[in-house]
């Protein structure tokens, strides 16, 4: 069965630190990584990551794939309050029926104090 | 362009009633893909639907639950005869194909009472 596992459940830190967070998958035909930030609604869309070694950035936001070592880190500078919110990790697997179905982790807490 | 439109926002009923959950996806997207997130967990997959075709529904309890995508019109997840288990959030993706990035809907949070 196709696993994502994200850590740490849950992180509390205050403004301008950086964070990172990691998603470790098991996977069978793995297709990509994406990350999605997920406040009171629905999760929006940060990263998508297919090959390994290459980092993406978005502003304060980056993250990075390794395919060896089979997991993924989110990193975020300089946190503001506004970075509070469940960041989750999914991994999307290829071939048959699978296309574009993910599978989540249970998703990291993240909480921005003043 | 509008994102994807879920609706109702929150639905309520009573156990033994029908659940009709709707999801128009953005315009261009034709994969649909319905997710459910049980409070304290992450999304679990529950089934993958192209216009007219039921693509993967490996993840759709094998009783009550069913889902369609007409060929015109919203995608559909129907629950019948509800029970309190099935309170959760629903949540509708789309995509333009099957291999990219999936956006998502703001959910429709069922309570049943």
């Amino acid at each position: 069965e196709d696993k994502v596992v994200q850590s740490p459940l849950s992180l509390v830190v205050h403004e301008g630190d950086t964070v990172t967070l990691n998603c470790s998958y098991e996977v069978t035909n793995f297709r990509s990584l994406l990350w999605y930030k997920q406040e009171k609604k629905a999760p929006t869309f940060l990263f998508m990551l297919t090959s390994s070694g290459i980092e993406k950035k978005s502003g304060r936001l980056s993250s990075i794939l390794d395919k060896k070592e089979l997991f993924s880190i989110l990193n975020i500078t300089a946190t503001q309050t506004g970075d509070s919110a469940v960041y989750l990790c999914a991994v999307e697997v290829q071939g048959g029926t699978s296309y574009g179905k993910l599978t989540f982790g249970q998703g990291t807490i993240l909480t921005v104090h003043p | 362009n509008a994102g994807v439109m879920q609706n109702p926002r929150h639905l309520v009923r009573r156990r033994g009633q029908e659940a009709r959950l709707r999801c128009s996806p953005m315009k261009g997207h034709s994969h649909v893909y319905w997710y459910r997130q049980l409070p304290e967990e992450g999304l679990k997959f529950m089934v993958y639907l192209q216009k007219e075709n039921i693509i993967d529904e490996s993840g759709m309890p094998k009783e009550r639950f069913s889902a369609e995508f007409p060929k015109e019109g919203p995608s559909i997840l129907r629950i019948q005869q509800v029970v309190r288990g099935d309170s959760a959030a629903y949540f509708c993706a789309s995509s333009q194909r099957g291999y990219t990035e999936a956006f998502f809907g703001q959910g429709t949070r069922l309570t049943v009472v």
